[in-house]
C-alpha cells in the first residue's frame, strides 16, 4: 500500500530532551517536507526536500533540523525541545512533477514538550 | 512572499444542500497549483480537489467543484448535496511550481453538516 509512515504518532517528552520524528514513504517521492499545525494558525511549512541531499527552509525552521540522505526517508530532529514545539506534525510527499504537485500526507504525530 | 486568505473560520449547512468555502491567495508566480484538503476528526489530510493555473476550466470531483478566478486570485469550493461524512476542517493551499516550492496553507475553516 502507498503511504506515508511517521513515527512516533504521540509523543510526551521534557525540554531539552532530544528527539526524532521519523518519516517514509514507498512511492519513490522526489519531494518531502514537514508541517506543524496549531489552532488558528493552520499548517505551517518547517523544512522541505526536493531529492537527497537538497533541504530547504520553510515558513518556521527554528528550533528544527532534517536531513535526507535516502530518498524514502526524512527525519525531523529537535535538538532541545521547547514548550512551544508542541504541536501537531505532519510529514508529507509529493512526486512533484508536471503531472502531479499533490502532497500525501502521513498520520501526522502529536508531540507535547513539559 | 505568497500568503493564503480563508477568512470564514466557520460554516454550517443543512445536510443535502450547497455550501461554498472562500479562499483568495497572493502570488507574483505565474505557474502553481491550489489544492483544497479536508481534515476529519481522524485528523488525516485528504485531498479534495486540485486545480493547475494554467487551465481554465474549474475543477469538479463528483459533489466538489471549484470556482477558479485567476485575475481575482480567488479558489473558492463549492460542496453539493452536502452530507453528514463532509464534516471537518477544510484548507485551501497554494504551491508554485517554479524553484520556491513551499506549499502555504490557509488558517482554515471549520464545517459542520447538519442533519
Amino acid at each position: 500500500e502507498a503511504q506515508v509512515t511517521q513515527n512516533p504518532r504521540y509523543l510526551i517528552t521534557v525540554t531539552g530532551k532530544k528527539l526524532t520524528v521519523t518519516c517514509s514513504q514507498n512511492m519513490n517521492h522526489e519531494y518531502m517536507s514537514w508541517y506543524r499545525q496549531d489552532p488558528g494558525l493552520g499548517l505551517r511549512q518547517i523544512y522541505y526536500s526536493m531529492n537527497v541531499e537538497v533541504t530547504d527552509k520553510g515558513d518556521v525552521p527554528e528550533g528544527y533540523k532534517v536531513s535526507r540522505k535516502e530518498k524514502r526517508n526524512f527525519p525531523l530532529i529537535l535538538e532541545s525541545p521547547s514548550p512551544n514545539q508542541t504541536s501537531l506534525y505532519f510529514c508529507a510527499s509529493s512526486p512533484w512533477t508536471s503531472a502531479s504537485y499533490e502532497q500525501y500526507f502521513g498520520p501526522g504525530t502529536r508531540l507535547t514538550v513539559t | 512572499a505568497q500568503t493564503v486568505t480563508q477568512s470564514q473560520p466557520e460554516m454550517s449547512v443543512q445536510e443535502a444542500e450547497t455550501v461554498t468555502l472562500s479562499c483568495t491567495y497572493d502570488t507574483s508566480e505565474n505557474n502553481y497549483y491550489l489544492f483544497w484538503y479536508k481534515q476529519p476528526p481522524s485528523r488525516q489530510m485528504i485531498l479534495v480537489i486540485r486545480q493547475e493555473a494554467y487551465k481554465q476550466q474549474n475543477a469538479t470531483e463528483n459533489r466538489f467543484s471549484v470556482n477558479f478566478q485567476k485575475a481575482a486570485k480567488s479558489f473558492s469550493l463549492k460542496i453539493s448535496d452536502s452530507q453528514l461524512g463532509d464534516t471537518a476542517m477544510y484548507f485551501c493551499a497554494f504551491i508554485p511550481t517554479g524553484a520556491n516550492s513551499k506549499l502555504t496553507f490557509g488558517k482554515g475553516i471549520t464545517l459542520s453538516v447538519r442533519p
